[in-house]
């Protein structure tokens, strides 16, 4: 399984755009790029996910590089909802994989 | 809506007794799996599944039972022989070639 690195927490104002960076120095060629979010008490939510370039949704942006061993989230004009951890992960999509979540990134937007 | 529950939301128990955690789907996921979160924490695996009658032990299995005899249920059973189980427990399912994981709401495990 590949290993993620990830920053323990980082904090943001209200309004400015984050960008959430993870480290998959060993990522494999049929590896994909995954990020949930999750507050807490509750089970992670589903946000992007991409294998190469940039993927956009309605909640964010993912930018990898062509060497895929780092990936970023991007999200726009964060809010006080947006305070949450952000986990990266990476595998196959083959449902049959047991992907790896690390200890996440603590993201705390500041009013 | 489709989606996974979890139940209880809460539940205590006392030392030395054996605790059955409910997880159901209706997502039509062939994998599920179960995960622990301490405070602070990630989340670990203790036990997944990939079809019916079939499952396999995670990181840390030891202390938990799992079974999996329908598509739509994966109950675990953390039993006395679990030193720590005091936790929050996360239950998810996954469709192969899709989303990523769907989670459940979770439970949280008291022991007291």
């Amino acid at each position: 399984l590949a290993k993620t690195t990830q920053p323990i927490s980082m904090d943001s104002y209200e309004g400015q755009e984050v960008n959430i960076t993870c480290s998959h120095n060993n990522i494999a060629t049929n590896d994909y790029i995954t990020w949930y979010q999750q507050f807490p008490s509750q089970g992670p939510r589903f946000i992007i996910q991409g294998y190469k370039t940039k993927v956009t949704n309605e909640v964010a942006s993912l930018f990898i590089p062509a060497d895929r061993k780092s990936s970023t989230l991007s999200l726009p004009r964060v809010s006080l909802s947006d305070t949450a951890v952000y986990y990266c992960l990476v595998g196959e999509l083959d449902g049959n994989n047991r992907l790896a979540f690390g200890k996440g990134n603590q993201v705390v937007v500041i009013p | 809506d489709g989606g996974i529950t979890q139940s209880p939301k809460y539940l205590f128990r006392k030392e030395g007794q054996n605790v059955t955690l409910s997880c159901e789907q209706n997502l039509n996921h062939d994998a599920m799996y179960w995960y622990r979160q301490d405070p602070g924490q990630g989340l670990r695996l203790i036990y997944y599944s990939q079809i019916v009658n079939d499952f396999q032990k995670g990181d840390i299995a030891e202390g938990y039972s799992v079974s999996r005899e329908k598509k739509e249920s994966f109950p675990l059973t953390v039993t006395s022989a679990q030193k720590n189980p005091t936790a929050f427990y996360l239950c998810a399912s996954r469709d192969p070639g899709g989303d990523g994981y769907t989670f459940g709401s979770g439970t949280r495990l008291t022991v007291v």
